[in-house]
Order: C-alpha cells, then structure tokens, then sequence
C-alpha cells in the first residue's frame, strides 16, 4: 500500500463542534482528494488540491473546508459539524490528476459520527 | 455523480458462478478506471481502460471498454470467497467520479 495514513481514525463528535481531519502521504504524489463514502453514493469528492495552497471544490464541498500548506499534508476541516456530515471519509493521492487516467491511492479511512 | 449508472447495485452468487457489472455514461469518457473496496477496507485501483473496443484481463477478471467509449464492464469467471466486495468504476466525468459500486457476495 501507498504510504498514507488518515488520523483520527475514528471520531464521534457533537453538532456544532469543529473537527479537522488530516491525510498524510509519503509519496511526495502532488495531487490529493478527500471523499466521503455513503451509503448508496459511492464515493463522493469534496475537496481536491493540485499543490501547496492549490485547492478546488469537489462536487459535495458546502460544509467543508480545506488546507494544504505541505506536499504531505492536506487537512479536511468541518467547521460546524453536523448530523448529515456523519461519513466515511476518505484521503486519496496521485501522481496526476485522476481526470488524466491516473490511479489514485487510498488510505484507511475516518470513520467520523456526528451526534 | 449523476452522469455515470453502475448496474446492478448488489449482487449475490454461488461460489463458481460468474458476476457481471456494467457502467454506462452520458457522456464519451477519454479513459475509465475499475477499483475494488472489500468490505472495511479502502478502495484499491485494479485497472485502467483507454482505448474504444480495449479488452484487458487479470488472471479471472475480463474489463472491457465499449466502442463508443462511453460504457464499461467488470467480469469475473467463476467467483471465489476472496472476490468478495464493492466494484466501482471511475472516471473524468468533468471532476473525477466514482460509481455507486456494485456489492458482490459471495455464498460458499
């Protein structure tokens, strides 16, 4: 596996609180996505960056923020919490862009709740 | 997204029985990708198509990517336990997009 991992690896917090969840890689991959995974929508982009302080809307954004001010990381904000941004959220990396026809790498996964 | 339909959304088979999903687009794609997501894990590209017509294989898979460009599907040839699964297909439509997955069980 691609040298990403995703921290916290599960959390549960309350509507209306904060939360920022940060993706890793090692593979100095210059493109990297968050996703969340629903049931019955497959996987689903939020956010996406082509580079440091180079980002761009995915087609779920409202709700969510994103920062990268590293190559290896890209943080995933939530500034305001709520019921229906409880998800599986993915990070993904790759070489190019996915549009291009290149794989992307996954890591494990953020099982986030919000109660 | 809305431009892609990946059908069927579950399927359940006998081990050695065959499975097939299909992912029909709107609109002609320049390359579509397969990935596969067991059940807790993440998902884990397997392949990429390109060409009109192309036909790859990996050992019981067979991936095919229409004339048109603008469908693709996933065959295995008599399941195992271990094809157990979500199936996704991927590609450029606009952003990058996934399918909504086909769920493969597998019954020993």
């Amino acid at each position: 596996d691609a040298g990403i991992t995703q921290s916290p690896r599960h959390k549960v917090t309350e509507t209306g609180t904060p939360v920022t969840l940060r993706c890793h890689q090692t593979e100095n991959h210059r493109y990297m996505y968050w996703y969340r995974q629903d049931p019955g929508h497959g996987l689903r982009l939020i956010h996406y960056s082509y580079g440091v302080k180079d980002t761009d809307k995915g087609e779920v954004s409202d709700g969510y923020s994103v920062s990268r001010s590293k190559t290896e990381d890209f943080l995933l904000t939530l500034e305001s919490a709520t019921s229906s941004q409880t998800s599986v959220y993915f990070c993904a990396i790759s070489e190019r862009p996915g549009t291009s026809g290149y794989e992307q790498y996954f890591g494990p996964g953020t099982r986030l709740t919000v109660t | 997204g809305q431009q892609v339909m990946q059908i069927p959304q579950y399927q359940h088979v006998q081990e050695g029985e065959d499975f097939t999903t299909y992912c029909n687009s709107s609109t002609t794609l320049s390359n579509i990708q397969w990935y596969k997501q067991r059940p807790g894990g993440h998902p884990v590209f397997l392949i990429q198509l390109v060409k009109s017509g192309e036909v790859k294989k990996q050992k019981r898979l067979t991936f095919q990517f229409g004339e048109a460009k603008k469908n693709s599907s996933l065959h295995i040839t008599a399941t195992q336990t271990t094809d157990v699964g979500t199936y996704f297909c991927a590609g450029p439509w606009g952003q990058f997009y996934f399918g909504t997955g086909t769920s493969l069980t597998v019954i020993p």
